[in-house]
């Protein structure tokens, strides 16, 4: 079956710098990948969505890029900040109609 | 509009008891998911709704679990007998369809079984 897979290692960056998670997913490539924000006590919050034929997608600072070839998702925040520290999750949609979940990567951005 | 709502935000409760959370989707979203989270497991999809149908039950770890929609804006997972193994975190989601599954998360119930 389908697994997704994210780095289970807490990333600690400086504010400033750019953050990168990853994402693999190990058989068929998905229709479409999600990408969702969780902070502590709370519900993951939605980001962004890259499709399957779509190399890049930008939003403001965020960039989410797809490789098929690699079975990969990476996901990258420009200009850090404090504020941008949470857990990241990466999901997804499969063929049955359901989204699926990494386990998250904690991200840390130290002043 | 004020979002997922899910109620209790909090549930403590001991070993065999009856446990029932609440959910009120976001209105006009005909589906209606159930996730539980856990450190060890991540965030686990239970079951889900499409316009108040069961779809995908798969997900539901036994038969002391089961989940219902009677209404558009309504539903309930409950648990019965409760288990020390039950304590997490549990969402509900709701998406319209159409929107490629973008889902909006209510704040979660977390359930405490001593």
């Amino acid at each position: 079956s389908q697994k997704i897979e994210q780095n289970s290692e807490a990333l600690n960056i400086q504010e400033g710098k750019t953050a990168t998670l990853t994402c693999n997913y190990t058989n068929y490539s998905p229709a479409y990948l999600q990408w969702y924000r969780q902070d502590p006590g709370r519900g993951p919050v939605f980001l962004l969505l890259i499709r399957e034929n779509e190399k890049e997608k930008r939003k403001e600072r965020l960039k989410v890029t797809f490789d098929t070839t690699l079975k990969q998702s990476l996901f990258h925040i420009t200009a850090s900040q404090p504020a941008d520290s949470a857990t990241y999750l990466c999901a997804e949609y499969n063929q049955g109609g359901k989204l699926i979940f990494g386990q998250g990567t904690e991200l840390s951005v130290k002043p | 509009d004020a979002g997922v709502i899910q109620s209790p935000r909090h549930e403590v409760t001991e070993m065999g008891q009856e446990v029932t959370l609440r959910c009120k989707p976001i209105s006009g979203h005909d589906y209606l998911f159930w996730y539980r989270q856990t450190m060890m497991r991540g965030l686990e999809l239970l079951i889900y709704f499409n316009n108040n149908v069961p779809i995908d039950d798969s997900g539901m770890p036994e038969d002391r679990f089961s989940a219902k929609m009677p209404n558009a804006s309504f539903s309930t997972l409950k648990i019965q007998p409760s288990e020390p193994r039950d304590s997490a975190v549990y969402f509900c989601a709701s998406s319209s369809s159409g929107s490629y599954n973008e889902q909006f998360f209510g704040p979660g119930t977390r359930l405490t079984v001593l």
